[in-house]
């Protein structure tokens, strides 16, 4: 399973847009990219999840350059409430190997008034 | 999106007892779930896989006699943590995966704040 690296804290401002890459070399041909959001004292939240290029949802986009060997998180013009801990997970869909993802350490972002 | 549910969201026990947690998939069969354990600000931490209607299969360290993992419906798994000690405080939470279209997710639950006295 692909190890990844991701900064272990950041800071920014309501209404900023905010980008945490996770790096990911050993990232396999069939892995996918998957980023949760935690919060305190509960459970971590699907935000997005792609293979390559870019995809966006109603809450983030997500960047994958063609060597896929990292990848953006980018929250765009945040508020007090994305304050949390963000993970970036890598593995493959529809497998056993998907099953064991494995959390690394995560971003705090902490988003200030 | 696809619901887990957890219960119950916080216990506290005496040392020497045994809690059981439990874990439902609300609206979709999860044929697989997973129990994951978390420290204060530490990352989530895999103990385990539960399948149903077979044995769980447990991460190199995690006691499985200490951490009894039963998934008997497409459902519902269950955790009992037995004769718990102080040292078995912490957050667990379980999750089960999902296919959303050409995607498969994992949902969790929010989780089990345990406190062993």
């Amino acid at each position: 399973l692909a190890k990844t690296t991701q900064p272990i804290s950041m800071d920014s401002y309501e209404g900023q847009e905010v980008n945490i890459t996770c790096s990911h070399n050993n990232i396999a041909t069939n892995d996918y990219i998957t980023w949760y959001q935690q919060f305190p004292s509960q459970g971590p939240r699907f935000i997005i999840q792609g293979y390559k290029t870019k995809v966006t949802n109603e809450v983030a986009s997500l960047f994958i350059p063609a060597d896929r060997k990292s990848s953006t998180l980018s929250l765009p013009r945040v508020s007090l409430s994305d304050t949390a801990v963000y993970y970036c997970l890598v593995g493959p869909l529809f497998s056993g190997g998907y099953n064991k993802l494995i959390f690394g350490a995560g971003t705090r972002l902490a988003v200030h008034p | 999106g696809a619901v887990v549910s957890q219960h119950p969201s916080r216990v506290i026990c005496k040392s020497g007892t045994s809690v059981k947690i439990e874990c439902r998939s609300l609206d979709f069969q999860a044929t697989t779930m997973f129990w994951y354990r978390q420290f204060p600000k530490q990352s989530l931490m895999l103990m385990a896989t539960s399948n149903e209607g077979s044995k769980a299969t447990y991460e190199q360290g995690v006691e499985k006699d200490k951490f009894l993992i039963n998934h008997a419906s497409l459902t519902l798994s269950t955790l009992t943590v037995t004769s718990a000690h102080p040292e078995d405080s912490s957050f667990y939470i379980c999750s089960a995966r999902d296919r959303v279209g050409t995607n498969e997710k994992l949902f969790f639950g929010s989780g089990t704040q345990l406190s062993v006295l």
